[in-house]
């Protein structure tokens, strides 16, 4: 089945520590988003990439990188993660005319 | 900038009962969406509204979209345990992809 796979499902870095979430998917959509998503809250965009074309909303924090090195993969870099950090995060997927959305299954993370 | 408003964000219901839930944005868009989320999960798709009008259904729930209001209402017909979740709603603007979540509405529906 064609889907959004995220990696890990859990990760637990330390206070300061480089970190890493991946995101590949199978759907050869063209759109792929990173959400954020904190306890009893909603999502909230960080940012997209149409196409090669990076998108960052503007108050996604500097320490908020993203990568995505062909159609199937991206990646999203927290270079020093805080505490306030900690959450689900969640990458999807779309067409062009965005008239739906696949979530992967989201990385919870977890800062010590 | 886009604004999605949910109401009401906590929602306790009996079982057999109806009730629904509003969402209203705030610009002009073609597309809405309601998704479910159980606690510890990813996003569950419910529903995509496309146009002016459209309504779907799908078991208990309902989902409409007025586009001229700016509303979308999301309709539970007597209600059962399994309902229980998070429910979101959300809008992407037109001619634009980056969708924005309301607050979400907690249901809990009890016996």
């Amino acid at each position: 089945d064609a889907m959004v796979i995220q990696n890990p499902r859990y990760q637990v870095t330390q206070f300061g520590k480089p970190v890493t979430l991946s995101c590949s998917q199978t759907l050869n959509h063209n759109v792929m988003y990173w959400y954020q998503q904190k306890s009893s809250q909603a999502p909230k965009l960080l940012f997209h990439y149409y196409d090669k074309d990076f998108n960052n909303e503007a108050d996604t924090p500097d320490n908020f990188q993203s990568r995505r090195p062909n159609t199937s993969f991206c990646f999203l870099d927290i270079r020093s993660p805080g505490l306030g950090d900690a959450a689900m995060y969640l990458c999807a997927t779309s067409d062009s005319r965005g008239w739906g959305y696949t979530f992967g299954s989201g990385t919870r993370l977890t800062v010590v | 900038e886009l604004k999605v408003e949910q109401n009401p964000l906590f929602l306790s219901m009996q079982e057999g009962k109806n009730y629904t839930i509003y969402c209203n944005y705030s610009t002009t868009s073609d597309r809405l969406y309601w998704y479910r989320q159980d606690p510890g999960k990813s996003l569950e798709s419910l529903f995509v509204l496309l146009s002016n009008g459209a309504v779907k259904q799908e078991g208990r729930l309902m989902a409409s979209l007025d586009t001229k209001a700016r509303l979308s209402t999301l309709h539970i017909t007597a209600a059962v345990h399994d309902l229980s979740a998070t429910y979101f709603c959300a809008v992407a603007p037109y001619n634009n992809n980056d969708m924005r979540f309301g607050a979400g509405t907690r249901l809990t529906v009890k016996p």
